[in-house]
Parts: C-alpha cells; sequence; structure tokens
C-alpha cells in the first residue's frame, strides 16, 4: 500500500524568504514522486517529478524537491519565495509495484506569502 | 490541443437525481482518472481506467459509476445523488511511460452541490 503525508496544513513565509513544504511517503516498492498547485477554482498543475536518478529535482517556477530515500521524504522548496507563489500544494506519490497505476495525493498544505 | 476538459463546469442536484460528468482528453493518453476533492481531504480517488473499456475502483467508488467506450472520454455517473456528494470533481489523465504511469494531466474541475 502507499500513502503520503503532509505534515502541514499550512506555511506562512514573507515574500523574499526560502519556502518548504514537507512530504513523507511510504510505498512497497520504489517511489514516483510528484508536487503539484493549485490555484484558488483551478485544477492542479504539475511542478515536478522523481523517478529516478539525481536526487535533486528542478521544476517549474524556481521550485526544486530533494529525493531523501532513507528519510522517505521529498520536501518542495524554493530559495525565494514570491506574493504569486501562494497557494495549495499537493505531494503525490506512486508505488513502482503497482502495476494499475494509481496514485496517493497528500491532504495538502496551503502556502501563504506576505508581503 | 485543449489538453483535459470537463462538462459541466457547475451543477446543483435535487437528492436522487442522476447525473454524468464527462471527461474528454485530446493527449491520447492511456490512464484516466477521476477525483474528488473536499477540504482537508486532498484528493480522493473514485474510479480510474487503464485503457478503453477497462475501468477499476478507487479509494471511494461507492455511489459512483464510470465508462470509457472511447479513449479520449471518462464518464462518471451519479445514479442517485445525495448530499454527501457535494464536491468538487476533477478529472485526469496521464501517459504511459516504461510501462508505467507517469505525469498526470488535470481537467479545470466540476463544482457538484446536492441539496
Amino acid at each position: 500500500a502507499q500513502s503520503v503525508a503532509q505534515p502541514e496544513d499550512q506555511v506562512n513565509v514573507a515574500e523574499g524568504n526560502p519556502l518548504t513544504v514537507k512530504c513523507t511517503y511510504s510505498v512497497s516498492g520504489n517511489p514516483y514522486l510528484f508536487w503539484y498547485v493549485q490555484y484558488p477554482n483551478r485544477g492542479l498543475q504539475f511542478l515536478l517529478k522523481y523517478i529516478t536518478g539525481d536526487n535533486l529535482v528542478k521544476g517549474s517556477y524556481g521550485f526544486e524537491a530533494e529525493f531523501n530515500k532513507s528519510q522517505t521524504s521529498f520536501h518542495l522548496k524554493k530559495p525565494s519565495a514570491l506574493v504569486s507563489d501562494s497557494a495549495l500544494y499537493f505531494c503525490a506519490v506512486r508505488d513502482s509495484l503497482d502495476s494499475w497505476g494509481k496514485f496517493q495525493f497528500g491532504a495538502g498544505t496551503q502556502v501563504v506569502v506576505t508581503p | 490541443n485543449a489538453g483535459v476538459t470537463q462538462t459541466p463546469k457547475f451543477r446543483v442536484l435535487k437528492t436522487g437525481q442522476s447525473m454524468t460528468l464527462l471527461c474528454a482528453q485530446d493527449m491520447n493518453h492511456e490512464y484516466m482518472y477521476w477525483y474528488r476533492q473536499d477540504p482537508g481531504m486532498g484528493l480522493r480517488l473514485i474510479h480510474y481506467s487503464v485503457g478503453e473499456g477497462t475501468t477499476a475502483k478507487g479509494e471511494v467508488p461507492d455511489g459512483y459509476n464510470v465508462s470509457r467506450l472511447k479513449k479520449q472520454n471518462f464518464l462518471l455517473g451519479l445514479e442517485s445523488a445525495a448530499p454527501s456528494q457535494t464536491s468538487v470533481y476533477f478529472c485526469a489523465s496521464s501517459y504511459r511511460r516504461a510501462g508505467v504511469a507517469d505525469t498526470q494531466y488535470f481537467g479545470p474541475g466540476t463544482r457538484l452541490t446536492v441539496l
């Protein structure tokens, strides 16, 4: 079985400061990990993913994430947050042993960036 | 290239009424998914499909049915709507890479209210 945890319901950060959104996962096989962002009244947009290879993954809008196998984490980071980064962020995982292609999403973390 | 589209965008039903939500994708994706999004619960998988004519139950399938008669379309039906089905419904599709489902692309959502 696969599961994802986003331990923070909300993250508050001042514009220009570093932003981190946490995600931990549990899978039976190897994880395929994704981050999505959702703006109000919109669908989810893909930010970045880890399938294999380098542990540091770079994605859209200056975001990056680091895969840490020993800590089963995939935290999303941005060196300098913008007010426009305020949105709902979802981490998702897919287990390599799941041949049916199911994804498990976290509950989401609301990011609020203040000017 | 429209990506993933959903029809309708909004709908209000009375308890016991039925309706069908339509999802269409023009990316030739193999996998399609229906999720519901409720506050504080993230996205929960209702049903999904790994190809034309093949569907499977997700995490919360009760009260819903699906069909995928054409590769590009995935229909979600509510046979007898209940207030507990008030939610925002998202459709997603993903392509197959190296034999597994890769990045998901989401539609804009359907906001359903059941009175």
